[in-house]
């Protein structure tokens, strides 16, 4: 099946530890994105990677990293230096065409303990 | 920057009533507006989107209205069902034609049967 998947889909973190979400395509799209879901401010773009090698910060990319060394695969890790992590994070994929769908994984549920 | 807005951010209908949610952006460069539906716990997935040289679209009870003049767009749910209740979000592409989408704030509908 095609899709994008998102592991795992809980996660718990001690304060002061680095952690890293997992996120897979196989839709063959070159670009991947990741959105911080908090109540009532909807979907906040934290990167983005338009080919492989290659990404950009997005709206709140502090206390975050990513990479992009394979064209299925844009882990995040969420960083110490990340103040208040504790979210719903959502990965999604489309192609680089203008009018595009976006493709949304399952999600992975932070919490900071 | 770009943005844009959604509203309401809470709606309660009866089963059967209609539904309305509206969103408005600000990049006048913007050409594509998709709507997601996500049910609790999982990813957002795309109901119905539109592009600027349409006025509206129409899939079963769900239809979308743009006005390109006036910067906004809804989503129209008729003969709404218990099913239809989940959180929907309206975006709007960016201008920098990569495929990004910029995300509205996010609507709650809850339908009482």
């Amino acid at each position: 099946d095609g899709g994008i998947t998102q592991s795992p889909k809980y996660l718990f973190r001690k304060e002061g530890q680095n952690v890293t979400l997992s996120c897979e395509q196989n839709l063959n799209h070159d670009a991947m994105y990741w959105y911080r879901q908090d109540p009532g401010q909807g979907l906040r773009l934290i990167y983005y990677s338009q080919i492989v090698n290659d990404f950009q910060k997005g709206d709140i990319a502090e206390g975050y990293s990513v990479s992009r060394e394979k064209k299925e695969s844009f882990p995040l890790t969420v960083t110490s230096a990340q103040k208040n992590p504790t979210a719903f994070y959502l990965c999604a994929s489309s192609t680089t065409d203008a009018n595009t769908e976006a493709f949304f994984g399952q999600g992975t549920r932070l919490t900071v303990v | 920057g770009e943005n844009v807005e959604q509203h309401p951010s809470t709606l309660s209908v009866q089963e059967g009533d209609s539904a309305v949610i509206k969103c408005t952006y600000s990049d006048s460069a913007s050409n594509y507006f998709p709507w997601y539906k996500q049910e609790l716990g999982k990813g957002p997935q795309l109901i119905i989107d539109i592009r600027s040289n349409v006025g509206e679209k129409k899939d079963q009870r769900i239809a979308v209205t743009l006005n390109k003049t006036a910067k906004h767009f809804s989503l129209h749910i008729t003969e709404t069902q218990p099913e239809d209740s989940a959180v929907y979000f309206c975006a709007a592409s960016g201008s920098s034609n990569t495929g990004k989408l910029i995300f509205g704030q996010g609507t709650t509908l809850q339908v009482k049967p």
